[in-house]
């Protein structure tokens, strides 16, 4: 069974540019997350979809946006982009339920120069 | 606003010891705990998840325990392994925001040969 994948690995941009990363759900799962990941902040939650609604919300800006398709696969953009959005994003995927196991992808490490 | 504490932030053993990682959170009203460890540059890997109602879990060589009343998890790693050099990082999920995940700032673990 093909765990999370998420694409592009690696991606530099410059100050102002936008961008969009990309996350494949494992199959069946209908739960998509994002997190940010900095060595100064940790590991922060971003929203979560769910059936291509968005779930839940964490408290990041509205340069940060998401959406979720039929097929589950979800897309993440930063708009305007900041040196300080330079991190590691990770996506989780999980079958539905608030109460199940979280499988992470292996993250697209963004530079912002 | 709940908040999650890993003590120690780093540890450093010799093969073959068991150890303990420590987590704590100030809100109990959680709805599970999970465990993961994460490789340099890498994504999360799930180890254990405890629901709120348990009290422990097993998995080979690991063990983690929770006692929700007095917000605090244990991840028992018996008989370490070099393999085992990770950072391992704890996460709740509340009652009023579901599969949103607050981490902690993780245990950075050197299992030496």
């Amino acid at each position: 069974k093909a765990g999370v994948t998420q694409t592009p690995r690696y991606l530099i941009k410059t100050r102002g540019q936008q961008v969009t990363l990309s996350c494949s759900p494992i199959s069946g799962h209908r739960s998509v997350s994002w997190y940010q990941q900095t060595p100064g902040q940790g590991l922060q939650f971003l929203f979560e979809y769910f059936s291509e609604t968005q779930r839940n919300k964490g408290n990041f800006p509205g340069r940060f946006s998401g959406r979720q398709f039929s097929n589950s696969r979800s897309e993440m953009n930063v708009s305007t982009l900041e040196l300080g959005d330079s991190a590691l994003y990770l996506c989780a995927s999980m079958r539905g339920g608030s109460t199940d196991t979280q499988y992470f992808g292996p993250g697209t490490r963004l530079t912002v120069l | 606003k709940q908040e999650v504490t890993q003590i120690p932030a780093a540890l450093s053993v010799p093969e073959g010891e068991n150890l303990v990682l420590n987590c704590s959170f100030t809100d109990s009203a959680i709805y599970n705990l999970q465990w993961f460890r994460q490789d340099p540059g890498k994504g999360l890997t799930s180890l254990l998840l405890i629901q709120s109602s348990q009290r422990e879990q097993t998995s080979g060589r690991l063990n983690a325990s929770l006692d929700k009343s007095s917000g605090r998890s244990t991840l028992y790693i018996a008989a370490s392994q070099p393999g085992d050099s990770a950072t391992y990082l704890c996460a709740v999920s509340r009652e009023t925001s579901g599969s949103r995940l607050t981490f902690g700032e993780g245990t950075q673990l050197t299992v030496n040969p």
